[in-house]
């Protein structure tokens, strides 16, 4: 069965510094999302894009965040400047097509665990 | 989406089936009902999705009332596995984000 992953699965980053995380959504998917979910909280909606474009932000979604697909397979989250607080799972996700629109199907990858020192 | 009620904890014993309520007044006409499922450290998982009457998968099983203004998700005969956070999402933006609550925490034992 196919699955969205999700690379690294740990990653260790001094404040300040910029991270990419990456995720290969489900082949035939056209619409990609990214959550993130702080410790012991809720999971938090960052974006969703579809046709090369972000289609929705949050407000979290802020200037240090980006999102890209730059090949046809990957979808990628930059963070240009961590910081403390940005330390959280971020998980990535993706929708199959031909749903009915109303539909909440999605598909979420197994998650970066993003650690900001 | 609109706002869902969920019991914040239950617990249960391996083999028992198991009922989560979730109460969603102010639904909508074209809103679906979503029941997402999460583990410990990995992503939410999507289990099973009603609009009306009954449907059921080889996870669960979903029953929603003729006013669907509520709805539950039956688990038959659980195991220790089966102990994780379930969400309850009702709304008709598929394409949009989803949008999380606490969830309900089933624990189950021994």
């Amino acid at each position: 069965e196919p699955e969205v992953t999700q690379t690294p699965s740990h990653q260790v980053t001094q404040m300040g510094q910029e991270v990419i995380l990456r995720c290969v959504p489900i082949s035939n998917h056209l619409y990609f999302y990214w959550y993130r979910q702080i410790l012991g909280q809720k999971v938090e909606f960052l974006v969703s894009f579809y046709n090369n474009e972000i289609s929705e932000k949050s407000e979290i979604f802020d200037d240090q965040f980006s999102v890209e697909r730059p090949d046809g397979s990957n979808f990628t989250l930059k963070i240009r400047s961590t910081k403390l607080e940005d330390s959280a799972m971020y998980f990535c996700a993706s929708r199959p097509p031909g749903l009915a629109g109303g539909s909440y199907e999605q598909y979420f990858g197994p998650g970066t665990r993003l650690t900001v020192t | 989406l609109a706002k869902t009620t969920q019991p914040i904890s239950m617990d249960s014993y391996e083999g028992q089936e198991v009922n989560i309520t979730c109460s969603h007044n102010n639904i909508a006409t074209n809103d679906y009902i979503t029941w997402y499922q999460q583990f410990p450290s990995q992503g939410p998982r999507f289990i099973i999705q009603g609009y009306k009457t009954k449907v059921t998968n080889e996870v669960a099983s979903l029953f929603i009332p003729a006013d669907r203004k509520s709805s539950t998700l039956s688990l038959p005969r659980v195991s220790l596995s089966d102990t994780a956070v379930y969400y309850c999402l009702v709304g008709s933006g598929g394409y949009n984000k989803l949008i999380f609550g606490a969830g309900t925490r089933l624990a189950v034992h021994p």
